[in-house]
């Protein structure tokens, strides 16, 4: 399994709801990420997990919640988003931190909050 | 503060001719470099990278070149097909590995 998988593809959520974007890894890194990627942007880095550790948060506004309950999974739990959260999140994995690692991107999740 | 730049949002070639996709940094730090393909409505997927310590890397149709006293680099994609059109991110790495930074893109048309 060389798959980042990332579900739901899609998500449409009212500012007052809850809901949560999940990540799921099988090659054994032991790195996870989170992205933002606005349209016509670059993905921009959220928070960085490294062995089950968040290692790096990128001053993400707390509306946006991260947690890696195991090396595989990574989850992002949203609550009360604005409408300019609209983007599409990209999770990735590697082997661990490290620069000459690659990182495995997942297919996203196309976020509208509405 | 863009520490990766793209300056072309687009390039347009023939199938066969060659594309050459620019790439600037500005963080002396950056000493790994990455370029990544995008469809729509998918993630990046890796296509090549190299080291500061190369100035040239190759695989099959794909070559980077890093000139690091200019801070840039460039993907030559030789020849060029159709299929390759999308959307190309450079990207870089510090040496402590955690963050990947991109640039903004050039989307890449390749015309029959």
């Amino acid at each position: 399994d060389t798959e980042v998988t990332q579900t739901p593809k899609h998500l449409v959520m009212g500012m007052t709801n809850k809901k949560s974007l999940k990540c799921e890894q099988h090659m054994g890194h032991r790195a996870m990420y989170w992205y933002k990627q606005k349209a016509k942007k670059p993905p921009e880095l959220m928070f960085v997990y490294s062995y089950e550790k968040l290692s790096i948060n990128e001053s993400v506004p707390s509306r946006f919640s991260p947690e890696c309950p195991n090396s595989s999974l990574l989850n992002l739990h949203l609550h009360a988003l604005q409408p300019e959260d609209s983007a599409l999140y990209l999770c990735a994995s590697s082997q661990q931190l490290g620069r000459t690692y690659g990182y495995t991107f997942g297919s996203g999740t196309r976020l509208t909050v509405v | 503060d863009q520490q990766v730049k793209q300056n072309s949002p687009s390039l347009s070639v023939q199938e066969g001719r060659i594309s050459i996709l620019n790439c600037d940094y500005t963080n002396s730090m950056f000493d790994y470099f990455l370029w990544y393909k995008k469809y729509p409505a998918e993630g990046p997927t890796f296509l090549i990278s190299i080291s500061s310590i190369k100035d040239k890397n190759e695989d099959g149709r794909f070559t980077v070149f890093l000139n690091k006293s200019a801070k840039h680099l460039s993907l030559h994609i030789v020849p060029s097909q159709p299929g390759d059109s999308a959307v190309y991110f450079c990207a870089a790495i510090e040496t402590s590995g955690s963050r990947l930074t991109f640039g903004e893109g050039t989307q890449l048309t390749v015309n029959p």
